[in-house]
């Protein structure tokens, strides 16, 4: 089953920020955040495999509630460049990569 | 970091031809590598796990006599898409794991069938 993302879209004014939520109804192994630039591969941003586990990348950082089974991705002060599509991706057992529908976020000046 | 590759960037062909697309991981071994495929405003679909020396895994839906995977060696894995037809054209992107569970996607390659 394919998690599911929240909210579809966002616009944000640079130096506002975003959360972006991901959650599935089923346990998860791990959770994977990508961000994607329009006509081009996802990038990958963090991986977060314990519960309770909150990981960083510049501004942009991530949170993983193992019982609640959902993952929420934190922008802060958002720069121009964070503009693209948010993917989450659930996992049950480290080998079966289930992706949400995406989150479009776009950041103008 | 790790990097993988694709082969072609893009391509066009006539209906019915078959198209093959090559991934490669450049500077890791892959004893797993996924295929996706991304049709325009949606998220990206598993369509098989390709696994070095076995048969590839397909998800429900996907045709393994139309998609068809080789994983020839640990850096390798190839997509061929047999008798494309219009509605196969999409966004194809491969994805290879090292060790460490994060999964480095390749660039895509644009397949239009005409």
């Amino acid at each position: 089953q394919q998690p599911v993302q929240s909210p579809q879209a966002v616009i944000l004014r640079e130096g506002e920020d975003a959360v972006i939520n991901c959650s599935s109804s089923k346990a998860l192994y791990s959770v994977h955040w990508y961000r994607q630039k329009h006509g081009e591969a996802p990038v990958f941003l963090m991986i977060l495999l314990k519960g309770g586990e909150q990981k960083g990348h510049e501004k942009i950082s991530a949170s993983f509630n193992e019982k609640k089974q959902q993952s929420s991705l934190y922008l802060t002060a958002s720069q121009l460049s964070y503009s693209g599509t948010y993917f989450c991706g659930t996992d049950k057992y480290n080998n079966d990569m289930r992706f949400g529908a995406g989150t479009r976020l776009t950041v103008k000046p | 970091g790790a990097v993988v590759s694709q082969h072609p960037s893009w391509v066009i062909c006539k209906s019915g031809t078959s198209v093959k697309i090559e991934c490669r991981s450049l500077d890791f071994q892959a004893t797993t590598m996924f295929w996706y495929r991304q049709f325009p405003k949606q998220s990206l679909m598993l369509m098989a796990t390709s696994n070095e020396g076995s048969k590839a895994t397909y998800e429900q839906g996907v045709e393994k006599d139309k998609f068809l995977i080789n994983h020839a060696s640990l850096t390798l894995s190839t997509l061929t898409v047999t008798s494309a037809h219009p509605e196969d054209s999409s966004f194809y992107i491969c994805s290879a794991t090292p060790l460490g569970g994060e999964q480095y996607f390749g660039p895509g390659t644009r397949l239009t069938v005409t």
